[in-house]
């Protein structure tokens, strides 16, 4: 039973345009979401954070945004880079510290 | 700091074999996780501890795994006897903070140790 969603297994953006990747959950209990980045043979960092009580999160050039009505959540990033290439995972969490991970999205940014 | 650090980075062994994966939190922190990734389930998260104690084990997969935290700067996650089916990277995270909407329960992961099970 995956609660965390991540349907896109990959996505390829031309360097300069936007990247969106989606996330989708099911519990609505959920009140806290993050989104890390995952470079190879390395570990996930902290990218972006949101809580349920915002529909939007900005840092520089990586916006999150929350619909809680439609149990969806994405990450912009505006405008992309190469740099940016990476595997993308969103969790979840419900309170508590334990998070819950989708299965991630490999973002490819074309130079 | 030098973050959280995670030893073997790789392991290669065979079926049967026991299987130790070793992590240090970063100083301070009070909560630390075993996550494993596979590529059909993502990072899922096995266990959890706060203050040396388990909190969360309902990940963990069977009675072949197993964690301890005998203090606070030093887990381990025990697989034995070790299945092919096992391989995966293992990470293991640290986190300090009050609380899911405090914003300080961010979770800082090692490299994580990549297990091949032969």
């Amino acid at each position: 039973d995956q609660q965390v969603k991540q349907n896109s297994p990959s996505l390829s953006v031309q360097e300069g345009r936007i990247s969106i990747l989606n996330c989708d959950y099911t519990n609505s209990m959920f009140d806290y979401f993050l989104w890390y980045k995952k470079y190879p043979a390395e570990g996930p960092t902290f990218l972006i954070s949101i809580s349920s009580i915002k529909d939007k999160n900005e840092d520089g050039r990586f916006t999150v945004f929350l619909n809680k009505s439609a149990k969806h959540l994405s990450l912009h990033i505006v405008p992309s880079q190469p740099g940016d290439s990476a595997v993308y995972f969103c969790a979840a969490s419900s309170g508590t510290y334990k998070y819950i991970f989708g299965t991630g999205t490999r973002l490819k940014v074309l130079a | 700091d030098a973050g959280v650090i995670q030893s073997p980075r790789h392991e290669v062994t065979e079926m049967g074999q026991e299987v130790t994966l070793r992590c240090k939190p970063i100083s301070g922190h009070d909560y630390l996780f075993w996550y494993r990734q596979t590529m059909m389930r993502g990072l899922e998260l096995l266990i959890y501890f706060n203050n040396n104690v388990p909190i969360d084990d309902s990940g963990m997969p069977e009675d072949r795994f197993s964690a301890k935290m005998p203090n606070a700067s030093f887990s381990t996650l025990k697989i034995q006897p070790s299945e092919p089916r096992d391989s995966a990277v293992y990470f293991c995270a640290s986190s300090s903070g009050a609380g899911g909407m405090s914003g300080a329960n961010v979770l800082t992961f090692g490299a994580g140790s990549r297990l091949t099970v032969l």
